[in-house]
């Protein structure tokens, strides 16, 4: 059973729009992240949350905000969207988020076109 | 800042024949540095990472060694399968957000 569970897995949207992308981890898991990968650029960091405090923000654009309604929810919601908003969104957890080497958990990913 | 680079993006060879992935770094604090594994249509998995205490980590036949006098942390394996094909990405972690850095990845493919 997959302890990351991203929803949908699949995402059409026209120019302009709003989507909102669900992210759930069974881990037990104190962290939670998401991560962009586009033929641009692999595997980009966007946020970090760790007992559902943002910690880290590496998005330049306010279009995208994470909404953490509970400790194991991440999702990530997406205004007025570009057609390069287009990629595969990897939501991921690890243990604490705290400095150390920890391993980051994937979940299998949410694939949005903007048309 | 803290950066990785992976200078191949794509590595053909034949099966049976060794692996060597390319991975540097840059980082202003004593870093963290990981190897994870994509294979197509599933989400990244982390592959194996460095010790603190100068061990080298080994996972699945693959592994790699921190050297931090050439800022580098390769990926080897002795002998190549076809089921190793797929994209693998070097990664840092540096700073107290736990922020991990991934470089832009290398795509193995291997042969028969």
């Amino acid at each position: 059973d997959p302890k990351i569970i991203q929803k949908p897995k699949y995402l059409v949207a026209v120019t302009g729009s709003e989507k909102i992308l669900i992210c759930e981890q069974y881990l037990g898991h104190n962290a939670m992240y998401w991560y962009r990968q586009s033929a641009k650029k692999p595997l980009e960091f966007m946020f970090s949350y760790s007992y559902q405090k943002l910690m880290d923000n590496q998005t330049a654009s306010s279009r995208f905000q994470p909404q953490s309604s509970k400790k194991n929810h991440l999702d990530l919601q997406i205004t007025a969207l570009k057609p390069d908003d287009s990629a595969t969104y990897f939501c991921a957890s690890s243990l604490t988020g705290g400095p150390s080497a920890e391993t980051l958990y994937f979940g299998s990913g949410t694939r949005l076109t903007v048309l | 800042g803290d950066s990785v680079t992976q200078t191949e993006g794509l590595v053909t060879l034949t099966e049976g024949l060794p692996v060597m992935l390319n991975c540097t770094y840059q980082s202003t604090y004593s870093p963290f540095l990981f190897w994870y594994v994509q294979h197509l249509n599933e989400a990244p998995k982390l592959l194996l990472k460095s010790f603190t205490d100068n061990k080298r980590p080994e996972h699945q036949g693959f592994h790699a060694t921190l050297h931090k006098s050439s800022s580098s942390f390769h990926l080897q394996k002795s002998s190549a399968q076809l089921s190793d094909s797929a994209l693998y990405y070097c990664a840092l972690s540096a700073n107290s957000n736990n922020r991990i850095f991934f470089g832009d990845g290398t795509q193995l493919v291997v042969k028969p």
